[in-house]
């Protein structure tokens, strides 16, 4: 089992729509949990992070984290061509450690 | 505050040369990574450094990999005797106790070609 699981995609939204983004993680210490952007080519960029059960607003951008079922997701509302890319769901043990990557899910969001 | 830059940002070599890539983290981060990222996966961890102290190492560094980072300030990841596996985008990033809860922040990349 990998230490931190996504699905591959592609997931196909159309623009306007809510694309949705689940990671898993099997190692129950995990304390902190981030979600990178990375366009083709590029290196990642950080979207959002997250550390307490719940919600979190960012824009365009929510991010839920389920310790009790390790699991972390991403909402992406108003899907916009320009969010075509592969997001990577990472996490990590302790603050400056390093941080453990999904494989990336990469979504298209179609005009 | 410039970003994480790193270099050269493609590199192609023959293989069993050495290679070296060079990082330098936004000032002032004290924690610098580096990771390897091969088509279609996510970024592997390969080595961390708090300032010039290296408090980490991947099994996926062998023998031939090597990284220092002499004044805490810049890093440097040598490759020796290069084989076509090691083919990949390295990437850099930096970090700050003070920043964000330790987010880590990345370079562009050196992309290395092994023919």
């Amino acid at each position: 089992q990998k230490e931190v699981e996504q699905n591959s995609g592609p997931l196909s939204v159309p623009e306007g729509a809510i694309a949705s983004l689940n990671c898993t993680y099997s190692d129950r210490v995990s304390q902190s949990f981030f979600w990178y952007r990375q366009y083709s080519g590029k290196s990642p960029e950080l979207i959002m992070s997250i550390y307490s059960n719940g919600d979190k607003e960012d824009g365009r951008f929510t991010a839920q984290l389920n310790k009790a079922s390790q699991y972390v997701s991403l909402l992406i509302r108003d899907s916009q061509p320009s969010d075509s890319a592969t997001y990577l769901c990472a996490v990590t043990k302790a603050a400056g450690n390093k941080l453990t990557f999904g494989g990336g899910t990469r979504v298209l969001v179609k005009p | 505050d410039t970003g994480v830059s790193q270099d050269p940002r493609h590199k192609i070599t023959k293989r069993g040369q050495n290679v070296t890539f060079r990082c330098d983290p936004i000032s002032e981060h004290n924690r610098l990574y580096w990771y390897r990222q091969t088509l279609g996966q996510g970024p592997e961890f390969l080595t961390y450094f708090q300032n010039e102290a290296q408090l980490e190492k991947s099994r996926l560094l062998s023998d031939r990999f090597s990284a220092e980072r002499p004044k805490g300030s810049f890093s440097t990841l040598e490759i020796q005797r290069t084989e076509q596996g090691d083919s990949a985008m390295y990437l850099c990033a930096s970090s700050s106790p003070e920043a964000p809860s330790d987010t880590q922040y990345f370079g562009p990349g050196t992309r290395l070609t092994v023919l």
